[in-house]
C-alpha cells in the first residue's frame, strides 16, 4: 500500500513564482491535512479537509490555497511564494475522527530564494 | 486554544538504558486524545503510541510506554532499552477539537553507543 504520496519531495523556487504541492491517499480516508514544518515550531496546520468538498483554514494559512480535488487528493497550493515559506511541508489523512492518529506523507522540502 | 509543550529541546540516552521525555498540554476538554510521533532522519512521522484520555491505564507498545497524569495535564514517553534505531526527533501531539492534531515543538533524542 502506498499511504499517503506526496510530489515532489525537493523544490527550489524564486521569489514571486507559484507552485502546486500535490497529495494523494489511498486508504479511503475522508480527512486530509496540510502542515508546515520549522526548526523549534513542531508541525503547524496551513489547512485541512474534513471531508471531500469542505476545507477549512488552520493556524497558518496566510499565503496558501487548497483543493480538495476528490476523496484522494488536496492539493497545497503558493500563489506567490516568499522566503518565510521555506519549510517542510506534509501531507496527512485520517479515518474518520482521526482517533488513531494521522498517516503521513514523507515530506516536501521547499525552498524559496 | 490547545497547546502542546514540550520542554526538553534535546536528550541523550546511552544504548540499553531508560529515558523519559516530557509532554505537558492545556486543555479544559475532558475527553480528548494523545499521541507520540518518531521522525527520524528520514522525515517520515512514525505513530509511536497513542492515550485516550478516558482511559486510567497507561497505554504501552513493547519498549514504548507512556505516563499519563491527566489532572497534571502531563503525558511523558518512557523509552526502555534503547536503540540506535530509536534515535530521531520525538513530537507529543494533542487531537484537538475538529480533529486536528496540535504538535508539540519536538525533542531531539540522541543514542550513544
Amino acid at each position: 500500500n502506498a499511504g499517503v504520496t506526496q510530489t515532489p519531495k525537493f523544490q527550489v523556487l524564486k521569489t514571486g513564482q507559484s507552485m502546486t504541492l500535490q497529495c494523494a491517499q489511498d486508504m479511503n480516508h475522508n480527512s486530509m491535512y496540510w502542515y508546515r514544518q520549522d526548526p523549534g515550531m513542531g508541525l503547524r496546520l496551513i489547512y485541512y479537509s474534513a471531508s471531500e468538498g469542505t476545507t477549512d483554514k488552520g493556524e497558518v494559512p496566510n499565503g496558501y490555497n487548497v483543493s480538495r480535488l476528490n476523496k484522494r487528493e488536496f492539493s497545497l497550493r503558493l500563489e506567490s511564494a516568499a522566503p518565510s515559506q521555506t519549510s517542510v511541508y506534509f501531507c496527512a489523512s485520517s479515518l474518520g475522527q482521526g482517533l488513531n492518529g494521522y498517516t503521513f506523507g514523507s515530506g516536501t522540502r521547499l525552498t524559496v530564494v | 486554544a490547545q497547546t502542546v509543550t514540550q520542554s526538553q529541546p534535546e536528550m541523550s540516552v546511552q544504548e540499553a538504558e531508560t529515558v523519559t521525555l516530557s509532554c505537558t498540554y492545556d486543555t479544559s476538554e475532558s475527553d480528548y486524545y494523545l499521541f507520540w510521533y518518531k521522525q527520524p532522519p528520514s522525515r517520515q512521522m512514525i505513530l509511536v503510541i497513542r492515550q485516550e484520555a478516558y482511559k486510567q491505564q497507561n497505554a504501552t507498545e513493547n519498549r514504548f510506554s507512556v505516563n499519563f497524569q491527566k489532572a497534571a495535564k502531563s503525558f511523558s514517553l518512557k523509552i526502555s532499552d534503547s536503540q540506535l534505531g530509536d534515535a530521531a526527533m520525538y513530537f507529543c501531539a494533542y487531537r484537538a477539537s475538529g480533529n486536528k492534531l496540535v504538535f508539540g515543538a519536538g525533542t531531539i533524542l540522541r543514542v550513544k553507543s
